[in-house]
């Protein structure tokens, strides 16, 4: 089954002890970003891999890490958790090789809490 | 960055009740994708829109792409209490480098009461 698999799905920690959330995919995707959600504030990009080694700030990338060692893997790293990044988080992609219309497929999210 | 207005943020409607949600901007987009998000999941593709006044339909959700390419709609007809959810229109637009980007809208929540 196509899918993007993220973890952990839930987690609470203190400040400043750093964490990494990690995003799978196995669909041989070449993009994949992460998002965080807040209410109100909608979507919004935090880093984004347009291939293997090869990654770029989104709209929010202050307080956040990101690698692409592999195809399939790009972990969000958070060195030092500060409250304000409670949220939750998404990672997704999608193909680039069959043009650029194609759907983004989204993990089903982690839950982030700092306290 | 291009920016998306979604209208309404909020919609509390009873089952079989027709209802728009709107996705507007001043830039032009590549295309336009919506997505349906439920809670605990991430958001799911339903549509994506290509051409100017491309009009899709997908059962009783009717997407229309506007002739400039800056703005969408999206009409569910007959509404049902599973069309509940968070809707949210994404803008694709050239990026440079050879990169296009998503820009998402901040979501409809839409809630249909039985």
């Amino acid at each position: 089954e196509a899918q993007v698999t993220q973890n952990p799905r839930y987690l609470i920690t203190v400040t400043g002890k750093k964490l990494t959330v990690t995003c799978s995919q196995n669909m041989n995707h070449e993009y994949m970003s992460w998002y965080r959600q807040d209410p109100g504030l909608g979507l919004r990009q935090i880093y984004y891999s347009m291939n293997v080694e090869v990654t770029d700030k989104g709209d929010v990338p202050e307080g956040y890490k990101v690698s692409r060692k592999e195809k399939r893997n790009f972990p969000l790293i958070l060195e030092s958790p500060s409250p304000n990044q409670t949220s939750l988080y998404f990672c997704a992609s999608r193909s680039t090789y069959r043009g650029r219309n194609q759907p983004q497929h989204f993990g089903d999210g982690t839950r982030l809490s700092i306290l | 960055t291009q920016l998306l207005e979604q209208s309404p943020q909020f919609l509390s409607i009873q089952e079989g009740e027709n209802l728009t949600v709107y996705c507007n901007s001043s830039s032009v987009f590549s295309s336009l994708q919506w997505y349906r998000q439920e809670p605990g999941e991430g958001p799911v593709l339903l549509v994506t829109v290509v051409t100017g006044g491309e009009v899709k339909k997908l059962k009783r959700l009717t997407f229309q792409f506007g002739d400039a390419r800056k703005d969408s709609s999206l009409h569910i007809t007959a509404a049902q209490p599973g069309d509940t959810g968070l809707y949210l229109c994404a803008g694709l637009a050239y990026s440079g480098a050879g990169s296009y980007q998503l820009t998402f809208g901040k979501g409809t929540k839409l809630s249909v009461i039985p």
